[in-house]
């Protein structure tokens, strides 16, 4: 059981440009999570899928977009890169809804120049 | 709306030492509560839960009381190792949260042998 993974591990962009971020889960979950955590600001939930075919906004999805792909894969897409989108990014899946423990992928770091 | 304020890091303690990370919330009714755990370079991980008020939630010798009275969930250990350096984070979930967690900001703990 790999768990979640996310690649890439580490990524520089320019500003405008675009990338997707992959996020994968071996565990039969339904729900899937992207955060993003900043120093000093603990982690922020950016998008949610409750369950395969459905995707919500969370507290901070401008500039982003995701895809829900199948039932293990849970996508997070920036389509024009600035700044203030560098950060930690975090996917996550739980059984069923948040109250489930959730489970962590190692996170993917981008910078953002 | 809702939030979970945790005490400023970093906090410094020798091994052996009791370890209390205060942590309260701002919530309308009765929201579940958790402690997760980061150690260094990883995603987080569920260190334990109360879903009621008066529950403790216990793991790995830590433990947490939801008291509503108080509005707190405060983290304890009586006695860390130099294993149990981490950031650690309080986190909510509440009817207004869309049944998703809210982060506190994180408590970064370092153990010295």
């Amino acid at each position: 059981n790999a768990g979640v993974t996310q690649t890439p591990k580490f990524q520089v962009l320019k500003t405008g440009q675009s990338m997707t971020l992959q996020c994968a889960q071996d565990m039969n979950h339904n729900s899937m999570y992207w955060y993003r955590q900043d120093p000093g600001m603990g982690l922020r939930l950016i998008y949610y899928s409750a369950s395969e075919g459905t995707t919500d906004k969370g507290e901070v999805p401008n500039g982003y977009n995701v895809s829900r792909l199948n039932k293990r894969e849970f996508s997070l897409r920036l389509e024009s890169a600035a700044p203030s989108q560098t950060s930690v990014y975090f996917c996550a899946s739980s059984e069923q809804g948040a109250i489930e423990t959730q489970y962590f992928g190692p996170g993917t770091r981008l910078l953002v120049l | 709306g809702d939030s979970v304020t945790q005490m400023e890091g970093p906090v410094t303690l020798s091994e052996e030492a009791f370890l209390t990370i205060n942590c309260t919330y701002t919530a309308t009714g009765y929201p579940s509560l958790f402690w997760y755990v980061q150690y260094p370079g990883e995603g987080l991980q569920l260190l334990l839960k109360a879903t009621k008020a008066d529950d403790k939630g216990s793991n790995k010798g830590f433990e947490a009381t939801y008291r509503k009275e108080t509005t707190s969930f405060h983290l304890e250990k009586g006695s860390v190792q130099v294993s149990d350096s981490a950031v650690y984070f309080c986190a909510l979930i509440s009817g207004r949260s869309q049944g998703n967690l809210i982060f506190g900001k994180g408590t970064k703990l370092s153990v010295k042998p």
